[in-house]
């Protein structure tokens, strides 16, 4: 089985400051990890993805996320957020010796502020 | 390419009606998804296709959900009662190898 935990259902940060958007996951195998992104009235937008290699992906638009496999994380970041970057974000995982269906977390919503 | 397109953005209809919601997912892929997004329950997987074939409707919430795909090119959704509690977002996406490209959904209302 596989799941996914976004443990926030809202996220608030000053333009500017980093933002963090947090994620955690359980697979039985090796875990294929995405982030999407929702703006108002759109569908999802693919932001980055891990499968494997080095822990830290950079993604779309200056994101990027870092996979932690002792604490099962993979948590979204950005160096200065930007009013822009307010949206819906979603965390997906997959088990690469599993389903082939990815399963998607509820969503965070990030409100960045002027 | 265009993306995945569905049709159409937005739909109005009455209880009882007869509703069917659109996907042309992007060339060459060959998995294809159904999604429903609600406030309350989130994104939901309703069914999924590999190389036009069902593979899995067990998120369908019930009979009055349908869907098909007659080729590699088209698919649709109907819901036949529609009721108010259908009213959501429907999401269709395709993939062929790693991420999920999603369409802009359709608005669904029933009143």
């Amino acid at each position: 089985a596989q799941s996914v935990a976004q443990p926030e259902d809202q996220v608030n940060v000053a333009e500017g400051n980093p933002l963090t958007v947090k994620c955690t996951y359980s697979v039985s195998g090796n875990p294929y990890l995405f982030w999407y992104v929702q703006y108002p009235n759109r569908g999802l937008q693919f932001l980055l993805k891990y499968i494997t290699g080095d822990n830290l992906v950079k993604g779309s638009y200056g994101f990027e996320a870092e996979f932690n496999k002792s604490q099962t994380s993979f948590h979204l970041k950005k160096p200065s957020a930007l009013v822009s970057d307010s949206a819906l974000y979603f965390c997906a995982v997959r088990d690469l010796g599993g389903s082939y269906i990815p399963t998607f977390g509820r969503g965070t919503s990030l409100i960045v502020h002027p | 390419d265009a993306g995945v397109i569905q049709s159409p953005r937005h739909e109005v209809t009455e209880m009882g009606q007869e509703v069917t919601l659109r996907c042309k997912p992007i060339s060459g892929h060959d998995y294809l998804f159904w999604y429903r997004q609600t406030m309350m329950r989130g994104l939901e997987l309703l069914i999924y296709f590999n190389n036009n074939v069902p593979i899995d409707d067990s998120g369908m919430p019930e009979d009055r959900f349908s869907a098909k795909m007659p080729n590699a090119s088209f698919s649709t959704l109907k819901i036949q009662p529609s009721e108010p509690r259908d009213s959501a977002v429907y999401f269709c996406a395709s993939t062929r190898d790693a991420e999920a490209f999603f369409g802009q959904g359709t608005r669904l209302t029933v009143v």
